[in-house]
């Protein structure tokens, strides 16, 4: 079945930082990609999505690019702030229809 | 649009007792699931139906029954609470007819602790 490994944490980088977490995957065929988002007390929000080969997800600053050759999908944004302080997860697509989510990677993004 | 809901939001057991959690969603969605939340472990899914009156095994679904007797809710029952079932509950759900098909929207959660 699907399977995804993700960089572990936690990750702690001062603001204005550049954030890479790494997430690769195995699947059959080409699933959807997915980044959700969990912050302190809450449930998981999507961050960004990919439903195809080299499709780039954005959002709040957020990039990951549906990459097929290395079956990567790595979350990067350029300028960290400590609002994105969070726990966050890589997530193929299984072939139950649900989601095969990684163990998360902390952020801690210090002032 | 109150999304997907979980009730109760906190909860206490002692070994042997029984539970339920439920999860109710305004979005017409046909697919939901039951997943669980252990540090270390990212999320596991529980058990999941992809429509009123079916339901399936995920990958951990021992000590855990479900029913979805209505296309809005989901319930979660544990017959005989174990401590190894202390974990943070989320409920999700999904639609196949939208683009993106394996798209969850998650509940806020329920933290269960059997002692």
């Amino acid at each position: 079945g699907n399977s995804v490994t993700q960089m572990e944490g936690p990750v702690t980088l001062s603001e204005e930082a550049f954030l890479t977490i790494n997430c690769t995957y195995t699947a059959t065929g080409y699933p959807s990609l997915f980044w959700y988002v969990q912050y302190p007390g809450e449930g998981l929000q999507l961050l960004l999505k990919a439903t195809k080969a080299d499709d780039k997800g954005s959002n709040k600053g957020f990039e990951a690019t549906y990459r097929k050759e290395t079956t990567s999908f790595h979350l990067e944004k350029g300028s960290v702030q400590v609002s994105d302080s969070a726990v966050y997860f890589c997530a193929p697509g299984g072939s139950q229809g649900n989601l095969i989510f990684g163990k998360g990677t902390k952020l801690s993004v210090k002032p | 649009n109150a999304g997907v809901t979980q009730t109760p939001k906190f909860r206490v057991l002692k070994t042997g007792q029984s539970m339920t959690l439920l999860c109710a969603q305004d979005m017409n969605h046909e697919y939901m699931y039951w997943y669980r939340q252990d540090p270390g472990m990212g999320l596991r899914l529980i058990h999941y139906s992809v429509g009123e009156g079916t339901t399936a095994k995920g990958e951990v679904p021992d000590g855990y029954n479900v029913s979805r007797l209505k296309k809005q809710n989901f319930l979660l029952g544990l017959e005989s609470a174990a401590p190894s079932q202390t974990s943070v509950y989320f409920c999700a759900s999904s639609s196949p007819r939208l683009a993106g098909q394996f798209e969850q929207y998650f509940g806020p959660g329920t933290r269960l602790t059997v002692t």
